[in-house]
């Protein structure tokens, strides 16, 4: 079975500081891997994916991300994070078949709530 | 983007009530909904699957006689806790995706359930 592990239940920056968000996870095969953000008050919404390619992906709001594939890591970063980065952020896989087609459910890590400091 | 309402936001009940909640995608047409549970400090926990016009299919260790699952149009599911007792207070997330495996996952506000 998969599983995802958030190193990190609450980090506090201060602004411009950077960012880096630990995630591993457990799987046999090939994933896709997410990062999705969760702002107070409102619903999930996906930051950024890697599905193949580049292990590097760049999503919204300056966000960006590495895939490790010898370190089952998918790391979120930001070089300078903002008063309004402040939200929980989870990470998650899902595994894909040989055709490159997702599949089975996606798994979350338990969250890492990024508090930001003006 | 697409948008998945999720109502009502919050509710407080006794106990022994019977509670649905609701999912609907307003500009997409959901072929597959999923529903989960987030305890305190807890990932999301996926409870059920399900495909328009088909039974759910529930993970292990989830009640189907407990959380009914109804997804009945491409637009709309809807989850019903019943006989609801205080260790089902949780909050309740719901997801909606188009009929593809790699489409995105748009997901609900949540639904905050309280059982006195």
């Amino acid at each position: 079975a998969q599983s995802v592990s958030q190193h990190n239940h609450h980090v506090i920056l201060s602004e411009a500081a950077s960012l880096e968000l630990g995630c591993n996870y457990s799987y046999g095969g090939t994933v896709n891997l997410f990062w999705y953000v969760q702002y107070p008050g409102q619903h999930l919404q996906l930051l950024l994916k890697y599905f193949s390619g580049d292990p590097l992906v760049k999503g919204i709001k300056g966000f960006e991300a590495e895939f490790i594939k010898s370190k089952f890591s998918f790391n979120l970063r930001k070089p300078s994070v903002q008063w309004s980065d402040t939200a929980e952020y989870f990470c998650a896989v899902k595994g894909v078949d040989a055709g490159g087609t997702s599949y089975g459910k996606l798994t979350f890590g338990q969250g890492t709530i990024l508090t930001v400091h003006p | 983007g697409a948008v998945v309402s999720q109502h009502p936001s919050r509710v407080i009940c006794k106990s022994g009530t019977s509670v649905k909640i609701e999912c609907r995608s307003l500009d997409f047409q959901a072929t597959t909904m999923f529903w989960y549970r987030q305890f305190p400090k807890q990932s999301l926990m996926l409870m059920a699957t399900s495909n328009e016009g088909s039974k759910a299919t529930y993970e292990q260790g989830v009640e189907k006689d407990k959380f009914l699952i109804n997804h009945a149009s491409l637009t709309l599911s809807t989850l019903t806790v019943t006989s609801a007792h205080p260790e089902d207070s949780s909050f309740y997330i719901c997801s909606a995706r188009g009929p593809h495996s790699n489409q995105p996952q748009h997901f609900g506000d949540g639904t905050r359930l309280s059982i006195l």
